[in-house]
């Protein structure tokens, strides 16, 4: 089945060692997203990649990076993990950008705690 | 700014209906998602309306009104594994999700 995976399913991590969050997907889409989402909130968008053209959100932290060596997978790498980093952090992807139709497809998530 | 409301939670019962529903202030609009979350889990896309009117599939159907920056999700035959988070997002004219922040709904017996 095409799918996204996210690995892994929990994170737990020390404050300030870096850690990175993996995503695969088997769909062959374009666009990969990576969001945040803390309890009871809406998902808040940190960057996406359309392909390998890379897009920053304006008040993403420096502290958040990412990579996309291909088009399969993607990198949520934190440098320095602050308590405020806990999250269940989303991975998804879209076909296309820029089209209204175009549906996002989100991994089980990857569940950070900073200890 | 852009915004999106729905209400923090709802109740109901097995077998009964519901309507959860979200208004919405966005620049441009290109589409309104709603999206299904169970607890510890990612969303999952239920519906998808550009136009106005209304869109059924199966139990749930969704609504829109543009002109009002409102929709509904409809939920019929209420199962108790419809206890979720319904999320409602807007594509505003640069194509971006602006998201709700869900409405948590109870199933009781």
């Amino acid at each position: 089945d095409a799918m996204v995976i996210q690995n892994p399913r929990y994170q737990v991590t020390q404050f300030g060692k870096p850690v990175t969050l993996s995503c695969s997907q088997t769909l062959n889409h374009n666009v990969m997203y990576w969001y945040q989402q803390k309890s009871s909130q809406a998902p808040k968008l940190l960057f996406h990649y359309y392909d390998k053209d890379f897009n920053n959100e304006a008040d993403t932290p420096d502290n958040f990076q990412s990579r996309r060596p291909n088009t399969s997978f993607c990198f949520l790498d934190i440098r320095s993990p602050g308590l405020g980093d806990a999250a269940m952090y989303l991975c998804a992807t879209s076909r296309e950008e820029g089209k209204g139709s175009d549906t996002q497809y989100f991994g089980p998530g990857t569940r950070l705690t900073v200890l | 700014g852009q915004n999106i409301d729905q209400p923090t939670e709802m109740t109901a019962t097995e077998g009964a209906i519901v309507q959860i529903n979200c208004t919405y202030q966005t620049s441009g609009f290109n589409g309104l998602f709603w999206y299904q979350q169970h607890a510890g889990e990612a969303p999952t896309f239920l519906s998808y309306n550009v136009l106005d009117g209304l869109e059924e599939k199966g139990r749930f159907s969704s609504f829109l009104s543009r002109s009002k920056g409102y929709s509904y999700l409809l939920l019929k035959e209420l199962q108790m594994k419809d206890s979720a988070s319904y999320l409602c997002a807007v594509m505003d004219s640069n194509y971006q999700l602006i998201w709700g922040a869900g409405t948590k709904l109870i199933i009781k017996p």
